[in-house]
């Protein structure tokens, strides 16, 4: 069974610039894995990012940004700030209506 | 605006079923554009997704559960289920259920609920 991988762990200074990526054990992630990106803080429910690759939720700062970065989906965050401390996941569509969620990223902003 | 909410009991013993129910709301459960999303979270673990379910019954799996799951949907309540049997304790997890927003080639999940923990053991 293919493996989506993230990054377990990552920081990023305030004002900084981080990219999280979001790959297959097996393959390139392309646009027709419809990825997608939600960020958890602890003890609340997931918050919708990204989707479709690079298309901004409604409410999301243009601070976030989505893209395909070499055969990974990519999240970038541009002049991170504290309150983005969470944890990040991205989702790709395997098909046959299948969805598979990478294990997340612990982003922390110092 | 789009609301979901998850019911049902907290604590299940293993060798049982657990079942859950989402209530939505501000949008019908037959929109044509929605699927609709059931996850978990087990204490201190990422997410999974367990399945979707369009309102004409229509589903789809997560292969790791399919055996054991199963989605139904109530039009006429606005509601969608789950169900899981034989449970363990490596079921004991936060489960949410969400929109899962489709429109030509565009897809997300949406309208999150806050989530619910069931917990199985004896």
């Amino acid at each position: 069974q293919t493996v989506v991988t993230q990054e377990p762990s990552f920081s990023v200074s305030p004002g900084g610039t981080v990219t999280l990526t979001c790959g297959l054990s097996s393959g390139s992630v392309s646009t027709s894995y419809y990825p997608s990106w939600y960020q958890q803080t602890p003890g609340q429910a997931p918050r919708t990012l990204i989707y479709s690759t690079n298309t901004r939720s409604s409410g999301v700062p243009d601070r976030f940004s989505g893209s395909i970065f070499g055969n990974k989906a990519a999240l970038t965050i541009t002049g991170a700030q504290a309150d983005d401390e969470s944890t990040y996941y991205c989702v790709l569509y395997m098909g046959s209506g299948i969805w598979v969620f990478g294990g997340g990223t612990k982003l922390t902003v110092l | 605006q789009v609301q979901v909410q998850e019911s049902g009991p907290g604590l299940v013993k293993p060798s049982e079923t657990l079942s859950l129910t989402c209530t939505v709301s501000g949008v019908s459960i037959s929109s044509s554009s929605s699927y609709w999303a059931w996850f978990r979270q087990p204490p201190g673990k990422g997410l999974e997704w367990i399945g979707s379910i369009y309102y004409s019954g229509s589903t789809y799996y997560n292969p790791s559960l399919n055996s054991r799951v199963s989605i139904s949907v109530d039009t006429s309540k606005n509601q969608f289920s789950l169900k899981v049997d034989s449970v363990t304790a490596a079921d004991t997890a936060v489960f949410y259920c969400a929109r899962h927003w489709t429109m030509a080639s565009s897809t997300r999940f949406e309208s999150w609920g806050q989530g619910t923990l069931v917990t199985v053991s004896s």
